[in-house]
């Protein structure tokens, strides 16, 4: 099946520092990308949506300075948290749409998250 | 806007028990529907979808009927095994577009 690799698994950096979490598409090609943000015991929140070759496009409230997503090919994605503080200290999750997937709510694959503490 | 709300965990549960995970959803239009299941250490799994009312999505042993009167997509197994448990994520996504939104996920533990 699909597979969806984050890197890396855990982080955790001082306030002040940039972080950069890489998703990628390791047997398919992903056109589109989305970033999820989930706190603990809460559901996933979207946070943007990666395009191949394009802007993402953010959710409202997500601070598109603050959460930098880059989509340079159609298999990675990234996502730099920038001057990253404890509040921003959460599991980032990516997901992955085949671009070859025509129907509508089409399968998002997963990857596996990537905890960020923020000292 | 879309949410979509299901029951809190954790869901204790004996091997060979039945499993019933209740969703109800809000949305505009006819969304589509569905259920993911994250096992220990792992990403988000599809576990099944409906894509329109009266739908049933099946997979390993576990329904959901889409019910557009109940505004509902419940989860349910027969007999459930130790290797079920997880944290189970009910979604949907809009007709128009493919952005999902998630319930509060439903941890599930299976005793032998």
């Amino acid at each position: 099946g699909a597979v969806v690799s984050q890197h890396p698994s855990r982080v955790i950096c001082k306030s002040g520092t940039s972080v950069k979490i890489e998703c990628r598409s390791l047997d398919f090609q992903a056109t589109t990308m989305f970033w999820y943000r989930q706190f603990p015991k809460q559901s996933l929140m979207l946070m943007a949506t990666s395009n191949e070759g394009s802007k993402a496009t953010y959710e409202q409230g997500v601070e598109k300075d603050k959460f930098l997503i880059n989509h340079a090919s159609l298999t990675l994605s990234t996502l730099t948290v920038t001057s990253a503080h404890p509040e921003d200290s959460s599991f980032y999750i990516c997901s992955a749409r085949d671009q070859r997937s025509g129907e509508l709510g089409e399968t998002q694959y997963f990857g596996p998250g990537t905890r960020l503490l923020v000292l | 806007g879309n949410s979509v709300t299901q029951m809190e965990g954790p869901v204790t549960l004996s091997e060979e028990a039945f499993l019933t995970i209740n969703c109800t959803y809000t949305a505009t239009g006819y969304p589509s529907l569905f259920w993911y299941v994250q096992y220990p250490g792992e990403g988000l799994q599809l576990l099944l979808k409906a894509t329109k009312a009266d739908d049933k999505g099946s997979n390993k042993g576990f329904e959901a009927t889409y019910r557009k009167e109940t505004t509902s997509f419940h989860l349910e197994k027969g007999s459930v095994q130790v290797s079920d448990s997880a944290v189970y994520f009910c979604a949907l996504s809009p007709a128009a577009g493919n952005k999902l939104t998630f319930g509060g996920g439903t941890r599930v533990l299976v005793k032998p």
